[in-house]
């Protein structure tokens, strides 16, 4: 079975900088696109970001590019999603997803990563 | 890029059917056959429940249905369970290979 094992909460202050993990298994891991959601809590889904690990070719929602970086090491089957000069409003729970190529679907998700972030 | 509108609650009894509604653009639902549906009970995270317009993950009990018209897409339960109350998002695939989801639609069981 795929797993997506995501590293632990976090608490930040307005303007630090972060790296979240997400380790995956049970799979080629070069073989399928691998992104990050993001949940304001109480809202809805919002599409962050993904890295193609075989080539690292990476794409970007258009209204968060430039604040979030997406990268990937092949050697460890993990993910990253990086974020820079924290807001308020960034606090939320990250989820790192598989993409398969059938219907360009998020077939399996991480358990998540609370961010908190304080002025 | 703009999420995809969803009603914000539907509502059914006990072996009902309901119906949820997706409605995008040319640019993402209308332009791909692209679209999938998530559930999600509280703090937990999504699950696919259906992906490419219309099929269903191994796993997914087949009272869920996926279709599209147009620009909207929709998902019917039908003979509703307790255990599907629940939010679901719509997502689709989108130009610049980029993804979008819909707003949400909560699901409640009466």
């Amino acid at each position: 079975e795929v797993q997506l094992v995501q590293s632990g909460a976090e608490v930040k202050k307005a303007g630090e900088s972060l790296k979240i993990s997400c380790k995956a298994s049970e799979y080629i891991f070069t073989n399928y696109w691998i992104g990050w959601v993001r949940q304001v809590p109480g809202k809805g889904l919002e599409w962050l970001g993904m890295i193609h690990p075989g080539d690292s070719d990476t794409r970007y929602n258009p209204s968060v590019e430039g604040q979030v970086t997406v990268s990937a090491d092949k050697s460890v089957s993990t993910a990253y999603l990086q974020l820079v000069s924290l807001k308020a409003s960034d606090t939320a729970r990250y989820y790192c997803v598989r993409r398969v190529e059938v219907g360009a679907a998020f077939d399996s998700w991480g358990q998540g990563a609370l961010v908190t972030v304080s002025s | 890029q703009s999420a995809l509108t969803q009603p914000r609650s539907v509502s059914g009894s006990l072996g009902q059917s309901v119906t949820i509604s997706c409605t995008g653009s040319s640019s993402d639902v209308g332009g791909y056959d692209f679209v999938s549906w998530y559930q999600q009970h509280p703090d937990r995270a999504p699950r696919l429940m259906i992906f490419a317009v219309t099929k269903r993950p191994s796993g997914v009990p087949d009272r869920f249905s996926g279709s599209k018209s147009g620009n909207t897409a929709s998902l019917t339960i039908s003979g509703l369970q307790a255990e599907d109350a629940a939010d679901y998002y719509c997502g689709s695939f989108a130009t610049s290979h980029s993804y979008v989801f819909g707003t949400g639609t909560k699901v409640t069981v009466l």
